[in-house]
């Protein structure tokens, strides 16, 4: 079965440019999660749905980040007013069951932003 | 607030090898801990789990157990492969449901034949 997809795969950006970013989570999965990861470094949290609900945005950086998902299946991630320390690649994960820390999250093969 | 430590990288070792990559955790809550790897050109890939103390989490040869005393969870594998070459993650979540995964720095892993 299809996996996560996230679109584009690569995205470079003027500074002060607007992009957004899309996740497509696997099918009949409630929950999805963006993260962003730095070059070198692990993935940092951003936010968390359970369907079209924005449960946690307790990770995005700034109110320049903005994610949505309105009808419960694809999310945008928007990124208003691009700066440099927002390159890096960003990644969306899925998950089956509404709630439970022991969930397997599947992950996407993310969005390289290059902000320039 | 949550966190997870890592040993740095990279690490490089021979083929048949035997590997531990070290992960120490701090957590608010009772955590569930991972290892995600993820292979040059590839996504994070779930590779093994454990829910509780005590737990052993086991796939493709790799093992990790749940160390609640020591708050540990180092990966292990007997003997490497090529293949195995990849960066790989530990990471921990804590119940609620709205958080996310918090994960370690990663450690590059080389095996060489």
């Amino acid at each position: 079965g299809a996996g996560v997809s996230q679109s584009p795969r690569y995205k470079v950006a003027k500074r002060g440019q607007d992009v957004a970013l899309r996740c497509d989570p696997i099918s009949g999965h409630v929950s999805l999660f963006w993260y962003q990861q730095a070059l070198g470094q692990g993935p940092e949290f951003l936010t968390y749905f359970q369907n079209e609900a924005q449960l946690d945005k307790s990770g995005l950086p700034s109110d320049r980040f903005f994610a949505e998902r309105p009808e419960g299946s694809v999310s945008t991630l928007k990124i208003q007013r691009t700066q440099q320390e927002d390159s890096a690649v960003y990644l969306c994960a899925s998950s089956y069951m509404t709630s439970g820390s022991t969930d397997t999250q599947y992950f996407g093969p993310g969005t390289r932003l290059t902000v320039l | 607030g949550n966190s997870v430590t890592q040993m740095e990288g990279p690490v490089t070792l021979s083929e048949e090898a035997f590997l531990t990559i070290n992960c120490t955790y701090t957590a608010t809550g009772y955590p569930s801990l991972f290892w995600y790897v993820q292979y040059p050109g590839e996504g994070l890939q779930l590779l093994l789990k454990a829910t509780k103390a005590d737990d052993k989490g086991s796939n493709k040869g790799f093992e990790a157990t749940y160390r609640k005393e020591t708050t540990s969870f180092h990966l292990e594998k007997g003997s490497v492969q090529v293949s195995d070459s990849a960066v790989y993650f530990c990471a921990l979540r804590t119940g609620g449901g709205a958080d996310g995964l918090t994960f370690g720095k990663g450690t590059h892993l080389i095996i060489q034949p």
